[in-house]
């Protein structure tokens, strides 16, 4: 069974140029996270997307940063302009339901991004 | 909001040394509790779980972990760590609803 995939898996980019991850869950899983993961630190969620639907996106900046899952299968997170303090691994993680939080996340391998 | 810590940051062990990684949080609900690893340079992936019943909960590879929750502690043990179990680990709460929280994290070096 194939994992969670993310590309690319490594991006550098200038500050205030935009930038795209793209991640494809495995298959038959519902709910789709991305995560942000700040060196030394643990992964802080962005958004959590319910099939198509965004059901929480609380902690996601939304003056620079969106999210899409236009059919509920693969997602892309996009930063435009990004900022020195973008700089970050970015994971995306599914499982198969995810209304009672408690069904196993499987992360993908993550996007490190380094704004320079 | 809840949070998450961990005791410690970094962790140096020799092969067959006991470990124990302290997690504690502060939600005062009822809370799903995970403890996942990062092997180096691997995916996170999930070691155990706790949801409800037995509070001692055991994992893939002689882990297990304690939920206490008069402490709100979900503790990580090991009775004898080889050089393999090298790698970060990361204690996860979420309350039912809500979304996951993540602890900062432990680094973990065993020596052979």
């Amino acid at each position: 069974e194939a994992g969670v995939v993310q590309s690319p898996r490594y991006k550098i980019i200038e500050k205030k140029q935009p930038v795209a991850f793209w991640c494809n869950p495995i298959s038959g899983h519902n709910t789709l996270y991305w995560y942000r993961q700040n060196l030394g630190q643990g992964p802080e969620l962005l958004i959590r997307y319910e099939n198509e639907e965004a059901v929480d996106d609380s902690q996601l900046p939304k003056d620079r940063f969106s999210a899409e899952r236009l059919k509920g299968v693969d997602s892309t997170l996009k930063i435009q302009p990004a900022e020195l303090g973008d700089s970050a691994v970015y994971l995306c993680a599914s499982s198969l339901a995810g209304q009672s939080l408690t069904d196993t996340q499987y992360f993908g391998p993550g996007t490190r991004l380094t704004v320079l | 909001a809840q949070s998450v810590s961990q005791h410690n940051h970094h962790v140096i062990l020799s092969e067959a040394a006991s470990l124990e990684l302290g997690c504690n949080y502060s939600y005062g609900g009822t809370v799903n509790l995970f403890w996942y690893v990062q092997y180096p340079g691997q995916h996170l992936q999930l070691l155990l779980k706790y949801f409800s019943g037995d509070p001692l909960v055991k994992g893939i590879k002689g882990f297990e972990a304690e939920f206490i929750k008069s402490k709100f502690s979900f503790n990580l043990r090991k009775p004898s760590v080889q050089w393999s179990d090298t790698a970060e680990y990361f204690c996860a709460v979420n309350n039912y609803g809500q979304n996951f929280v993540f602890g900062p994290g432990t680094r973990l070096s065993v020596l052979p």
